[in-house]
C-alpha cells in the first residue's frame, strides 16, 4: 500500500525551539510539498521540491526552510518556533504529467507553546 | 491566479439523504481533484477526473469543464460520512505547475442517524 507518512501526528514544542518535520514518500513520486492548515484559511501551501536538492516557496514561506537530500525524505525546518506556527502540517507528494497520483500524508499537529 | 470556490460551507443531513458539494473554479484547468478529511484526520484523496464522471460506491464526482464546475454526490449518506470535503485544482493550469494545488475553503458535512 503506497503512502506519505509523516513522523509524528502530534507534537508539542517550546517557543523559540527549533523544529523538525519529517515526511517520506515510498512511491518514487518527484514532488513533495508541505502544507499548512488552519481554520478558515483551508490548505495553503509552504513550500515544495521538485527533485533532489530543488526547493521553491509556497504562499507562506515565511519562518519556515525545508530540505530534501533523498528522493523520497522531505523535511520542514521550523527555525525558531512561534505560537503562530500552531497549525496542522500535511506533506503530499505527487509524479509529474497529467495523471499526478496526488497523496497526502495523515498530519503533525503542532502545538506551539 | 486559480480561485476555487465551494458551496455550501456547512451541511447538515439526514441518514439516508442524497448530498450535493458544488465546486467551482475560476480558470482552466487540467483536473480536478475531490478529497476528504474526516474530524482530526489526515486528508484521503477521493476523486480526480479532467471530464465527465466517476463513481465510487456511494460517491459520486462529476465535473463540467466549459462551465468551470465540478460536483460532489453522496448517496444514502450514513453518518461515517462526516468529515470535511475538499476540492482542488493545479496552479498555472496547462503550464508546469509541478502538480502545486489551490484549495477550496472545504464544506463540512454532518451526517445525524
Amino acid at each position: 500500500d503506497v503512502k506519505v507518512t509523516q513522523s509524528s501526528r502530534y507534537l508539542v514544542k517550546r517557543t523559540g525551539e527549533k523544529v523538525f518535520l519529517e515526511c517520506v514518500q515510498d512511491m518514487d513520486h518527484e514532488n513533495m510539498f508541505w502544507y499548512r492548515q488552519d481554520p478558515g484559511l483551508g490548505l495553503r501551501l509552504i513550500y515544495f521540491s521538485y527533485d533532489v536538492k530543488m526547493k521553491e516557496k509556497g504562499d507562506i514561506p515565511e519562518g519556515y526552510s525545508v530540505s530534501r537530500e533523498k528522493k523520497e525524505r522531505f523535511s520542514l525546518i521550523l527555525e525558531s518556533a512561534s505560537t503562530n506556527q500552531t497549525s496542522m502540517y500535511l506533506c503530499a507528494s505527487s509524479r509529474n504529467g497529467r495523471n499526478y497520483g496526488y497523496t497526502f500524508g495523515s498530519g503533525t499537529r503542532l502545538t506551539v507553546v | 491566479k486559480n480561485e476555487v470556490e465551494q458551496s455550501p460551507q456547512n451541511l447538515t443531513a439526514q441518514e439516508g439523504e442524497f448530498i450535493t458539494i458544488n465546486c467551482s473554479y475560476s480558470v482552466g484547468i487540467s483536473a480536478l481533484h475531490w478529497l476528504q478529511q474526516h474530524p482530526g484526520g489526515g486528508i484521503v484523496s477521493l476523486f480526480m477526473l479532467s471530464s465527465g464522471k466517476k463513481k465510487h460506491g456511494r460517491l459520486i464526482a462529476t465535473i463540467n469543464i466549459q462551465e468551470k464546475h465540478s460536483s460532489l454526490h453522496i448517496t444514502a449518506s450514513h453518518p461515517r460520512d462526516s468529515a470535511v470535503y475538499i476540492c482542488a485544482v493545479p496552479l498555472n493550469a496547462g503550464g508546469t505547475s509541478y502538480g502545486k494545488l489551490t484549495f477550496g475553503q472545504g464544506t463540512i458535512l454532518t451526517v445525524h442517524p
